[in-house]
């Protein structure tokens, strides 16, 4: 099976520039995640889908970042402009369900670590 | 929201030797679950455990939902067992992980 693709692997941008990020989920997987992870930190959910609709995008700092699911399969997450405080490694997470009492199949990408200079 | 807490924050130890790790949580949980990043960054779930014990080959785990701790027991740790070790939990009232700080584990050959 394959696993949560992720592109590209690292990225480095100049401040006030946009980037974006490309997530591509475990097929079938309804639930898709972004995920911050500042250095030594743990990971921060950003935003959640249920197919192509946000469930929660309550700590998406909505100024500047900006996500969707078209078709309810593949994400892209977008950043413009960036800020320094925005290099961190950005996870992409599926699963076949997203409840508050399991997650089936839960899987992490790789992720994509972003650097601001 | 639900605080989660983990401890040691950092651990090194020679190949062969056992450990314990421990996470503990401000509220009630549903979900819980270990994950384990290795040098690569990658993500792998390693129990989910929101009460109880299980093993898997040379790792346990036991939570104790009543006390709001979670203990992950490593045992003849190898190299391999390197990366940061992640506790995440998801509270009654919200439905999203947690993530804890980490505990960084190094295995010395």
């Amino acid at each position: 099976e394959a696993g949560v693709a992720q592109s590209p692997r690292y990225k480095i941008i100049e401040k006030r520039q946009s980037v974006a990020f490309w997530c591509n989920p475990i097929s079938g997987h309804a639930t898709l995640y972004w995920y911050q992870q500042i250095l030594g930190q743990g990971p921060k959910l950003l935003i959640q889908f249920q197919n192509n609709g946000v469930v929660d995008d309550s700590q998406l700092p909505k100024d500047r970042f900006s996500a969707e699911r078209l078709k309810g399969v593949d994400s892209t997450l977008k950043i413009q402009p960036a800020k320094l405080e925005d290099s961190a490694v950005y996870l992409c997470a599926s699963s076949l369900v997203g409840t508050g009492e399991r997650f089936y199949g839960y899987t992490f990408g790789s992720g994509t670590r972003l650097t601001v200079v | 929201g639900i605080q989660v807490e983990q401890s040691p924050p950092d651990l090194i130890l020679q190949e062969g030797a056992n450990s314990t790790l421990r996470c503990n949580f401000s509220d009630s949980v549903n979900n819980l679950q270990w994950f384990h990043q290795n040098p690569w960054g990658q993500l792998i779930n390693l129990f989910y455990i929101p009460s109880g014990t299980k093993q898997n080959g040379r790792l346990s785990a036991t939570t104790v939902a009543t006390e709001r701790y979670s203990l992950l027991y490593i045992s003849s740790s190898q190299t391999t067992d390197s990366g940061v070790y992640f506790c995440a939990v998801v509270s009654y009232y919200g439905q999203n992980f947690v993530f804890g700080p980490g505990t960084r584990l190094s295995v010395l050959p």
